[in-house]
């Protein structure tokens, strides 16, 4: 079970905008730690979307932005598209459980 | 060419063990933390261990805490991790993940390997 929760799907039409949450506690995104974000495409490995709550790596699309607030961050897809089918998982650091922890994750449709 | 390649996954009895790798490549290996990270089938991501880039200090998640051990080898450009007394709650697809960020409590993984797939099964 892990200590990041996000919903569990989203669902948009071309061209639309979806937004993803990730809600933790004062252990993790609350006590200030980055949040990071994860796209996986249906059988392949994770890939780095977002790092240090709003920064994207070089070759990702300016349609995906992260922000954070509080104990919560959220990304958001932009003008979604056929090729953003996927799943989504937020990432921090628990001082709690002195690691890493990853979101429950959330699968998004493109209707 | 920047790529993680693991290794040493299969089918292995409860209470026994088996060592994962994970070469690298196209990266200066010593200059980074790496972690393992598994996934379950049909479930979601699970951290399970990381290492610093000399190897000097080791993390765990508590459901591994004591049963596997993670290593590397800066002159051989690879990760490990022993993993022993498997349950069937550790069968899963064991990724390595390049970490990086300015300290520790904020690494994020910029690189992952294609994985390979642990059975924990009788």
């Amino acid at each position: 079970q892990s200590v990041l929760t996000q919903p569990p799907s989203v669902s948009g039409a071309p061209g639309q905008r979806v937004t993803i949450s990730c809600t933790g506690s004062s252990s993790n995104i609350g006590a200030g730690y980055d949040v990071h974000w994860y796209q996986q495409l249906p059988g392949t490995a994770p890939k780095l979307l977002i790092y240090g709550n709003s920064n994207r790596p070089s070759g990702v699309p300016d349609r995906f932005s992260g922000s954070k607030s509080g104990t919560s961050a959220s990304l958001a897809i932009s003008g979604l598209q056929a090729e953003d089918e996927a799943d989504y998982y937020c990432q921090s650091h628990d001082s709690s459980l002195s690691g890493f922890v990853f979101g429950t994750g959330t699968k998004v449709t493109v209707l | 060419e920047v790529q993680l390649v693991e290794s040493g996954g299969g089918l292995e009895q409860p209470g026994g063990s088996l060592r994962l790798s994970c070469a690298a490549s196209g990266f200066t290996f010593s200059n980074y933390g790496m972690s393992w990270v598994r996934q379950a089938p049909g479930k979601g991501l699970e951290w399970v261990s990381a290492i610093t880039g000399g190897g000097g200090s080791t993390y765990y998640a508590d459901s591994v805490k004591g049963r596997f051990t993670i290593s590397r080898d800066n002159s051989q450009n690879t990760l490990y991790l022993q993993m022993n007394s498997l349950r069937a709650e550790d069968t899963a697809v064991y990724y390595c993940a390049k970490g990086r960020g300015a300290s520790l409590v904020n690494w994020y993984f910029d690189l992952w390997g294609r994985g390979t797939l642990v059975t924990v099964s009788s």
